[in-house]
């Protein structure tokens, strides 16, 4: 079966602007999250949306947010776009508490804030 | 509060080696652990996890990891390298056995030479 797919794979964005970044979970995946990667900070969480609530935050600030939608796929936008938002997000799926398979991750998107 | 040591940023073996990556972990509540891993460019792969059903896990591509408690570790292991293992690895902490807003460790970049 498909996989998480998450576009764009690639961004270039200015200083100041918004994105909005997509996820396709796997079919019939109800849980979507989202992390943020960069070289000084690592692998962040950013929230987790299940049946089109958040229903885990992490700590960031109220410029990133996040919606799912009725068919799970979810974005995630970033208002004010700040040079140090430059990272590679990834979204990650699962079936609930998939207590054997967990999460499955898409390949990211690489944002870069000039 | 939960939170994730992995010691040593880089470890380098030879080829049919043991390779060995170390992770300690600390959490209030009885920790669901994981370990990824990513290669260039890509998302996270799970190689395996621990729910509490088994001290010793295995996972794929031959690797596993044993949870000590009284050591607060869960380090990954694997008999012989390959030079298809050189990636980098994260060890991360969760509240729930599918892994939800995962706490990461900073990583370690495993080189294996011929």
């Amino acid at each position: 079966k498909a996989g998480v797919t998450q576009t764009p794979r690639y961004l270039i964005k200015t200083r100041g602007q918004q994105v909005t970044l997509s996820c396709s979970p796997i079919s019939g995946h109800r849980s979507v999250s989202w992390y943020q990667q960069t070289p000084g900070q690592g692998l962040q969480f950013l929230f987790e949306y299940f049946s089109e609530t958040q229903r885990n935050k992490g700590n960031f600030p109220g410029r990133f947010s996040g919606r799912q939608f009725s068919n799970s796929r979810s974005e995630m936008n970033v208002s004010t776009l700040e040079l140090g938002d430059s990272a590679l997000y990834l979204c990650a799926s699962s079936h609930n508490t998939d207590r054997v398979y967990g999460y499955t991750f898409g390949s990211g998107t690489r944002l870069t804030v000039v | 509060a939960q939170s994730v040591t992995q010691l040593g940023s880089h470890v380098s073996v030879s080829e049919g080696a043991l390779v060995l990556l170390r992770c300690n972990y600390s959490s209030s509540v009885p920790p669901y652990l994981f370990w990824y891993v990513q290669y260039p460019n890509q998302g996270l792969q799970l190689l395996l996890k621990y729910t509490s059903a088994a001290t010793l896990v295995k996972g794929i591509n031959g690797f596993e990891a044993e949870f000590k408690k009284s050591e607060t570790s869960f380090h990954l292991t694997k008999p012989s390298a390959h030079m298809s293992d050189a990636a980098e690895y994260f060890c991360a902490v969760s509240v729930d056995q599918a892994g939800t807003a995962l706490i990461f460790g900073k990583g370690t970049t495993l080189s294996v030479s011929s």
